[in-house]
């Protein structure tokens, strides 16, 4: 049981490139969330997905897309990277849909610089 | 708007002290609180969460969290401190279905 999987682990990518982030959890959880974390802020959400097929803007959706591929994956792409999407993405899920409750679980994060 | 707040930056304790990491938040409704642990270079784990019933609310690797509704606080406990507690600790709060709103990170440090 590995839990929330991100991949890759690190990225360097220069202005104006593209990428998929990849996210995928084992926990059978419905939920699905990105967020990206920056000294000083805490982490803030990208987008998530409540349950397969359904996505939704989170608080800085802005230069993001994501995929639910499935109940396991979700992955997040930036279509032309900019310097300020210079960040550390995380991945998360959880297990019921629209939850107030439920924890969410963490992936390792992918370490993203942007030149 | 839904909203944390950890007051310090920085908490520095001596190993086998008491320690406290602070928590306000600012909620319409029932809060929902969590604090989660980040050690360096890896991804967040959960500690603990209150949501509703006693509030001295007790999670892993000894910590425990004490919430107050008249203060609007849900402080981070632990009666003595280990050198391995040395980590950057969240608040969060849960703002809606898919939101949760985290605080700017506490850093911990226990020195031996």
């Amino acid at each position: 049981n590995a839990g929330v999987t991100q991949t890759p682990k690190f990225q360097v990518l220069k202005t104006g490139q593209s990428m998929t982030l990849q996210c995928a959890q084992d926990m059978n959880h419905n939920s699905m969330y990105w967020y990206r974390q920056d000294p000083g802020m805490g982490l803030r959400l990208i987008y998530y997905s409540a349950s397969e097929g359904t996505t939704d803007k989170g608080e800085v959706p802005n230069g993001y897309n994501v995929s639910r591929l499935n109940k396991r994956e979700f992955s997040l792409r930036l279509e032309s990277a900019a310097p300020s999407q210079t960040s550390v993405y995380f991945c998360a899920s959880s297990e019921r849909p629209y939850s107030l409750t439920d924890t969410q679980y963490f992936g390792p994060g992918t370490r993203l610089t942007v030149l | 708007a839904q909203s944390v707040a950890q007051p310090e930056d920085q908490v520095n304790v001596a190993e086998g002290n008491p320690l406290t990491v602070k928590c306000t938040y600012s909620v319409s409704g029932n809060p929902y609180l969590f604090w989660y642990v980040q050690y360096p270079n890896r991804g967040l784990q959960f500690l603990l969460k209150y949501i509703t019933g006693d509030n001295l609310v007790k999670g892993s690797y000894g910590f425990e969290a004490e919430f107050n509704k008249s203060q609007t606080s849900f402080h981070l406990k632990k009666p003595s401190a280990l050198v391995s507690d040395s980590a950057l600790y969240f608040c969060a709060v849960r703002a809606g279905p898919g939101d949760m709103r985290f605080g700017a990170g506490t850093r911990l440090t226990v020195k031996p």
